[in-house]
């Protein structure tokens, strides 16, 4: 039984590139969770997918932000024009709905120099 | 939206000493869950407890959901047991965390 996992672990991009991760949640899970971690703070949600339905999405995320679940499984999470303050660790998790555990990945570091 | 407050924010114990951890949160809340995140960086649950007590080796966790708050109780501390620990309602809401420090 493999965990949540998530690619790539660490990414330096530089200011106005696009970055991309994959989340590839526990199999069988049917909600997947996207959250970012700053040095120091607790994760802050994102979005969730049940499926592939996105169901809700923090205003965190802004237009430069976007995720899909195409087909109920893997999930990514695309950010366009990269601003430094981007530069945290994103984290993706999963569950079932109807077990209410969640369970994290790694996480994916993302440095905007 | 929901508040969630932990406490303390930092705590340094020796080796073998028991510790209680708090989390407060500002409205009724369906799921609750602790999470430890180890120095790596990785975030394990270490329980999902909405109301009620459960137990888990030298872990146990107990949640009052009427005077909305919940605690964590680590005993016999262990230097493995270091990390930051979180709690989180309904999946969204993080604290901020307690970040323990134990020392052999």
């Amino acid at each position: 039984d493999t965990g949540v996992s998530q690619n790539p672990r660490h990414k330096i991009t530089k200011r106005g590139q696009n970055v991309t991760f994959r989340c590839d949640p526990i199999s069988e899970h049917n909600r997947l969770y996207w959250y970012r971690q700053t040095l120091g703070q607790g994760p802050e949600f994102l979005t969730y997918f049940q499926n592939e339905a996105q169901l809700e999405k923090s205003r965190l995320l802004s237009d430069r932000f976007s995720a899909e679940r195409p087909k109920g499984s893997f999930s990514t999470l695309e950010i366009q024009r990269t601003e430094q303050g981007d530069s945290a660790m994103y984290l993706c998790a999963s569950s079932f709905s109807t077990e209410n555990t969640i369970y994290f990945g790694e996480g994916s570091w993302l440095t905007v120099v | 939206g929901i508040q969630v407050e932990q406490s303390p924010p930092d705590l340094i114990l020796q080796e073998g000493a028991n510790s209680t951890l708090r989390c407060n949160f500002s409205d009724s809340v369906n799921n609750l869950q602790w999470f430890h995140q180890n120095p790596w960086g990785q975030l394990i649950n270490l329980f999902y407890i909405p109301s009620g007590t459960k137990q888990n080796g030298r872990l146990s966790a107990t949640t009052v959901a009427t005077e909305r708050y919940s605690l964590l109780y680590i005993s016999s501390s262990q230097t493995t047991d270091s990390g930051v620990y979180f709690c989180a309602v309904e999946g969204f809401v993080f604290g901020p965390g307690t970040r323990l420090s134990v020392l052999p």
